[in-house]
């Protein structure tokens, strides 16, 4: 079984573009989650997705968006990109929706802004 | 405030030998706890869950202690091989889908 993929692998923008990343959940999965982990830092929770819809989203500013499709995949946009927003981004999925729902890790878009 | 926090952030071991990495969470009515293993490059792998019923889990050479009274949590690896070599983040299952993530702990194995 295929797990969750993600790509462009990496991705180098310039201050002030935007950055759109994509990730495609495990087959049969429905929750998308993405985390930023910048480096020296932890993973920092940015978004989550179920059924088409965004449930929850952590302390980001509104600059950093995602939707889901109807296939489940998802994509993240970073507008208005910073120096900051360098970092890996990564995407998890789950089966479900509820808090004890194991959620699988992709390989990650490693983001560089210059 | 949501913190889940290791309290040793590197841990080197000799080949062979029984790991432990330890974790502190500070949410006591979490009730849903993971441990990854991130390579270099690669995103993090589910090693083990464990949910707030139970005390400890058993896996293939790796157990996950809870103990809920001190909010803390261990991850225990026996037999340390030289592929076990990553960063380990235990994290705590919060409310809205969010998971909570320690800082990490970097184990090196020395063949």
């Amino acid at each position: 079984e295929a797990g969750v993929t993600q790509s462009p692998t990496h991705l180098i923008k310039t201050r002030g573009q935007q950055a759109t990343l994509r990730c495609s959940p495990i087959s049969g999965h429905t929750s998308v989650y993405w985390y930023q982990q910048a480096l020296g830092l932890g993973l920092q929770f940015l978004l989550w997705y179920d059924e088409g819809e965004e449930r929850n989203r952590g302390n980001f500013p509104p600059r950093f968006s995602g939707r889901q499709f109807p296939n489940y995949s998802s994509e993240l946009n970073v507008n208005a990109l910073l120096l900051g927003d360098s970092a890996l981004y990564l995407c998890a999925s789950s089966l479900g929706q509820g808090s004890q729902e194991t959620q699988y890790f992709g390989p990650g878009t490693r983001l560089l802004v210059l | 405030g949501e913190s889940v926090g290791l309290h040793l952030p590197t841990l080197s071991v000799q080949e062979g030998d029984n790991s432990i990495i330890n974790c502190a969470y500070s949410n006591s009515a979490s009730d849903y706890f993971i441990w990854y293993k991130q390579e270099s490059g690669k995103g993090p792998q589910f090693i083990i869950d464990i949910r707030s019923n139970m005390d400890k889990r058993q896996g293939q050479r790796v157990t996950v202690l809870l103990n809920k009274t001190v909010k803390h949590l261990s991850l225990q690896i026996a037999a340390t091989q030289p592929g076990d070599s990553a960063v380990y983040f235990c994290a705590e299952a919060y409310q809205g889908g969010k998971l909570i993530f320690g800082q990490g702990t970097e184990l090196s194995v020395k063949p």
